[in-house]
């Protein structure tokens, strides 16, 4: 199908990792996105990563991606109050340069 | 720097008024999307401006929906004849070219129909 499909809703405790998936569509996607927004707010690019790499480090976050599953994950470590907000994964699917979006995982961090 | 502006934020109109919403990108980007937020459909892509090409606007929902670039920078949206299911949030993104670089977006046009 054409959906790129992300689990709705994550709660996880402060101080804990947290893990979002998000399963995309096309093989020939070049590039793969993670944005957050917080209520009110537009998008904000958390970090990408490359078709040909399997994983990639930005401080607390860590990007790993399965080509042959099509599976795309966002590992956030020692997850903050301030991490809660909507995570949404793109893919740029090959020859196009518009984002195809997942439909959203809601992140919420309990005290 | 300044990142991706667009106004109004916020825009209440009522059914069958046109509407314009504007997006001034991040200075030097030269290319320009447009996407919808809508609870029902999620995120979407609308058109998308890159330098002086002709625009790629397979997003467009219906022919009430046009947008234009002027000067290579600033982008407007318009909406004429606006009906209910037009709601949505606008959000409008710059790269700096358009081939595989990260999009970076404003805080979006809520827009309300009456």
């Amino acid at each position: 199908g054409e959906d790129v499909e992300q689990s709705l809703f994550l709660s996880v405790r402060e101080g804990d990792s947290s893990v979002i998936n998000c399963t995309y569509t096309d093989s020939s996607s070049t590039y793969l996105y993670w944005y957050k927004q917080e209520p009110g707010a537009g998008l904000q690019l958390l970090t990408y990563i490359f078709s040909n790499m399997d994983m990639k480090q930005d401080q607390r976050l860590t990007v790993l991606l399965n080509k042959k599953d099509k599976h795309l994950s966002l590992r956030i470590a020692d997850t903050q109050t301030g991490d809660s907000a909507i995570y949404f994964c793109a893919e740029k699917r090959g020859g196009g340069n518009k984002l195809t979006f997942g439909t959203g995982t809601q992140l919420k961090v309990e005290l | 720097g300044a990142g991706v502006s667009q106004s109004p934020s916020n825009k209440v109109t009522e059914k069958g008024k046109d509407v314009e919403l504007r997006c001034d990108p991040i200075s030097g980007h030269t290319a320009l999307y447009w996407y919808r937020q809508s609870l029902g459909q999620g995120l979407e892509f609308l058109i998308y401006f890159q330098g002086n090409s002709a625009p790629d606007k397979s997003g467009l929902p219906s022919d009430r929906f046009s947008a234009e670039r002027t000067g290579g920078s600033v982008s407007t949206l318009t909406i004429q004849r606006t009906q209910q299911e037009d709601s949505a949030v606008y959000l409008c993104a710059s790269s700096p070219t358009g081939n595989n670089q990260p999009q970076h977006f404003g805080d979006g046009t809520r827009l309300s129909i009456l």
